[in-house]
């Protein structure tokens, strides 16, 4: 199957601070990234769905202001969580497809701590 | 709105036997791609199994099987020879022909695998 990288893996911040996550399709182009939050022992929970080139579109509840997405390229888009606070912290993953692929590849997810 | 439906949160199985878990859906379209996700404690996402809803044959891979039954809109995994290696968080994902690569999951299920 395709690749899809998300980097970094972890990554602890200060309350207050912005943090930026990348998820890049190693082998394909993707067209589409979905950004997605798993709290412990919990489903997937879809943040946003973004489009190279387009604006992303989020879910309901999910602040667009607190979620900066960016998907500038076939091959990379970044989740910036901005004015990050306790409650973000949480498992944030990835995944990218094509129009070739009925399925999407996820990244490695990153596990955010905001102390 | 389409949902999924895992109705069992946990469930154990001895090494070497057969194990099956359950998946509800409900969807108003026509065609959709129904997928069993695996999640062990890496949490990396592992697609272990793909059906196409046009298809009446029930997939397989290797141990791993489905009982996809359209009407009643389940979707069921059965995983032979269960290994230790198996336990893991499972998901059961629904996405939309025409949702590019969108997926819809269920609440997850926890397996365990007793030696």
């Amino acid at each position: 199957g395709a690749v899809v990288s998300q980097h970094p893996s972890r990554v602890i911040c200060k309350s207050g601070t912005s943090v930026k996550i990348e998820c890049r399709s190693l082998d394909f182009q993707a067209t589409t990234m979905f950004w997605y939050r798993q709290f412990p022992k919990k489903s997937l929970m879809l943040m946003a769905t973004s489009n190279e080139g387009s604006k992303a579109t989020y879910e309901q509840g999910v602040e667009k202001d607190k979620f900066l997405i960016n998907h500038a390229s076939l091959t990379l888009s970044t989740l910036t969580v901005t004015s990050a606070h306790p409650e973000d912290s949480s498992f944030y993953i990835c995944s990218a497809s094509s129009l070739l692929n009925t399925e999407a590849f996820f990244g490695q997810g990153t596990r955010l701590t905001v102390v | 709105a389409q949902t999924v439906t895992q109705s069992q949160p946990e469930m154990s199985v001895q090494e070497a036997e057969t194990v099956t878990l359950s998946c509800t859906y409900d969807t108003s379209e026509s065609d959709y791609y129904l997928f069993w996700y695996k999640q062990p404690p890496s949490r990396q996402m592992i697609l272990v199994i793909r059906q196409e809803a046009y298809k009446q044959q029930n997939a397989t891979e290797n141990r791993f099987s489905v009982n996809f039954q359209k009407a009643a809109k389940s979707f069921s995994l059965k995983i032979s020879d269960s290994q230790l290696g198996d336990a893991a968080m499972y998901f059961c994902a629904y996405r939309g022909d025409n949702q590019g690569g969108k997926l819809i999951f269920g609440q997850g299920t926890e397996l365990s695998v007793k030696p």
